[in-house]
């Protein structure tokens, strides 16, 4: 069965700063997706980004880019230039053939004015 | 609507009563699929619909749990006689079409409380 871990429970990071949100995966499929998603109190889950596997490229939008290690299974999502609205639950996230999206338990991001 | 509509926002029942949590899904969305998400937890999967069938109902915990779409569009999630531990919040999402490449759109959900 597949399997997402986020190690991070919570995170923080200065306002305008850097800050790497971890994530691995188990799987014995070749072909899936990655995504992460933001989560922020009003509950509704927001797609940041997908990678597909098959893709070496890495993926990247606007301030949002991940680093795709597909041999090792990680997938991590870097956020440029925090703004105190990024602030959220970000969810790493897997789907594949059987359409189902696996969700980690998620990382708190805090963003420090 | 624009987006993934789950009503009540909010529900709170007693232990051992019925409940139905209902998702619109956007305009000719044909995959529909429901997680719930307990507290400090991502969302776990429990039914995914194509069209008016259910694809796959592997998550749903029991058979206290059960959900239609009967006619392609809105669903419904229905709870019997439920427990404590039902308490979560209930999370709808829509897709245009099944597969792993199609983005799927999310609710809002909604937070079930059992007392």
């Amino acid at each position: 069965a597949q399997t997402v871990t986020q190690s991070q429970p919570e995170m923080s990071v200065q306002e305008a700063e850097t800050v790497t949100l971890s994530c691995t995966y188990d799987t014995s499929e070749s072909d899936y997706y990655l995504f992460w998603y933001k989560q922020p109190p009003s509950r509704q889950m927001i797609l940041v980004i997908r990678q597909e596997a098959y893709k070496q490229q890495n993926a990247t939008e606007n301030r949002f880019s991940v680093n795709f290690q597909k041999a090792a299974k990680s997938f991590s999502l870097k956020i440029s230039d925090s703004q105190l609205g990024d602030a959220a639950m970000y969810f790493c996230a897997y789907r594949s053939l059987d359409d189902k999206i696996i969700f980690g338990k998620g990382t708190r991001l805090h963003i420090l004015p | 609507g624009a987006g993934v509509s789950q009503t009540p926002s909010n529900k709170v029942t007693e232990k051992g009563k019925y409940v139905e949590l209902r998702c619109d899904p956007i305009s000719g969305h044909t995959a529909l699929y429901w997680y719930r998400q307990s507290l400090g937890q991502g969302p776990e999967f429990l039914i995914y619909f194509q069209g008016t069938g259910a694809a796959d109902d592997s998550g749903l915990p029991n058979d206290r749990f059960f959900a239609v779409r009967p006619e392609g569009s809105v669903s419904t999630l229905k709870i019997q006689r439920t427990e404590r531990g039902d308490s979560a919040v209930y999370l709808c999402a829509s897709s245009l079409q099944s597969g792993m490449n199609t983005e799927a759109f999310f609710g809002q959900g909604t937070r079930l409380t059992v007392v």
